[in-house]
């Protein structure tokens, strides 16, 4: 597809659950990122990759949370043992070059965690 | 860390009517970022701003930045419901290229 693909859009699970998000670029950017955002907050930065290196990732709130990018492409943000508070919309970007304030980033339309 | 802050939270305006958003930085802005997020959707990209006293239109859009007050403002002129949704400004910190911090949004309505 031409934009950032999420899967899945809604994930409803326990607490206490694993759960994996996944994040398809656009095709040909090098750099990916996470944010997370809660109701009625803006989006808060998780983690930056740069081709397959997690190049910063000090915004991961807790060692339950993690994320891969193997082959430089798709990522996948796994979060382990779930809790109430990860319930938040997590949204992917990605853009052509390294940096943001060379031009825009291009989001995702996010995938909705729901923990019960 | 840097904080932005957003006014107003909310605006409802009439369809045609011109209105005005604000973001100002707890520190100094080395880049400005304006996106419009709807319901369900991703954010979309208005407008970038780096230098102070830059001014960038988008359509019926205009985006000013301040340096000196740590600020930036953004004007819809004639406003339309295609305007509606929530306008998130974002920065980006000195030494940090790739990472934004974003306000909370501000949420516009706009009525025919």
């Amino acid at each position: 597809g031409a934009g950032v693909s999420q899967t899945p859009s809604n994930k409803v699970t326990e607490k206490g659950k694993y759960v994996e998000l996944r994040c398809d670029p656009i095709s040909g950017h090098t750099a990916l990122y996470w944010y997370r955002q809660s109701l009625g907050q803006g989006p808060e930065f998780l983690i930056y990759f740069q081709g397959t290196g997690a190049a910063d990732d000090s915004g991961l709130p807790n060692d339950r949370f993690f994320a891969v990018r193997p082959e430089g492409s798709v990522s996948t943000l796994k979060i382990q043992r779930t809790e109430r508070g990860d319930s938040a919309v997590y949204l992917c970007a990605s853009s052509r070059t390294t940096g943001v304030n060379t031009g825009e980033l291009f989001f995702g339309e996010g995938s909705r965690l729901t923990v019960l | 860390s840097q904080e932005l802050e957003q006014s107003p939270q909310s605006l409802i305006v009439q369809e045609g009517k011109n209105l005005t958003i604000n973001c100002t930085s707890s520190k100094t802005l080395y880049g400005l970022y304006w996106y419009k997020q709807k319901y369900g959707e991703g954010l979309i990209f208005l407008m970038m701003l780096q230098k102070g006293g830059e001014e960038k239109s988008h359509e019926k859009i205009t985006a000013k930045l301040d340096e000196k007050k740590q600020q930036s403002s953004l004007h819809i002129t004639a406003s339309q419901p295609s305007h509606a949704g929530i306008y998130l400004c974002g920065a980006d910190a000195r030494g940090s290229n790739y990472k934004l911090t974003f306000g909370k949004g501000t949420l516009l309505t706009v009525n025919p």
